[in-house]
């Protein structure tokens, strides 16, 4: 089956600096997420992004948060200045279509640890 | 506010033993409800989706339910084996509007040899 790839794995950075997550969605998918799971929390959604543009976001993302498909393939998240509370397991995923009855693939996820 | 609570939070039980998850659920109008299996440090897998109109349907091992009029929804899991050790999320989508689904928190289950 095809796979949401996502680099790095783990991530460690110091506060305040600007880190960038990579995915890789599938190949025929439209429609791109971020989510993001604290550690012993449920998924929380991020920001949507479709047609090049953010279609939905939460509340949690902020003006430290950005997203870009910057070629045809990869879909990046930027958090511009981190905070310690922004240390969470990052996941992409993609979909076919935007339908509600679309199955979403996640990637594994890049576990971003702020010191 | 769409809401997914989900029990027991956690649940241990040995190789072989059966298991059901329990989802609540106050998301409206409706869409359909997916039952994601997430293995430690991985992203959350489906591994059934459960729309309006259908009250139960199984994959492999698993078994699905839904009620629509209670807003409840269950996850059964026959013959446990070893590697259904992880967490179950139920989501939960609407319809129109948003296409955004609502998470719930998971159960953690660990099976026992």
């Amino acid at each position: 089956e095809p796979e949401v790839t996502q680099t790095p794995s783990h991530q460690v950075t110091q506060m305040g600096q600007e880190v960038i997550l990579r995915c890789v969605p599938i190949s025929n998918h439209l429609y791109f997420y971020w989510y993001r799971q604290i550690l012993g929390q449920k998924v929380e959604f991020l920001v949507s992004f479709y047609n090049n543009e953010i279609s939905e976001k939460s509340e949690i993302f902020d003006d430290q948060f950005s997203v870009e498909r910057p070629d045809g393939s990869n879909f990046t998240l930027k958090i511009r200045s981190t905070k310690l509370e922004d240390s969470a397991m990052y996941f992409c995923a993609s979909r076919r279509q935007g339908g509600s009855n679309e199955k979403l693939f996640f990637g594994s996820g890049t576990q971003l640890s702020v010191l | 506010k769409n809401q997914v609570e989900q029990s027991p939070q956690s649940l241990i039980i040995l190789e072989g033993k059966n298991c059901t998850l329990q989802c609540n659920y106050t998301v409206s109008p409706f869409s359909n409800l997916r039952w994601y299996k997430q293995d430690t440090g991985r992203g959350p897998v489906s591994l059934t989706i459960m729309t309006f109109s259908e009250n139960t349907k199984s994959n492999g091992r698993y078994t699905a339910t839904l009620d629509a009029d209670t807003k409840q929804s269950s996850l059964h899991i026959t013959a446990s084996q070893l590697s259904d050790s992880a967490s179950y999320i139920c989501v939960v989508s609407a319809s129109g509007g948003s296409y955004i689904p609502t998470f719930g928190r998971g159960t953690s289950l660990i099976v026992h040899p």
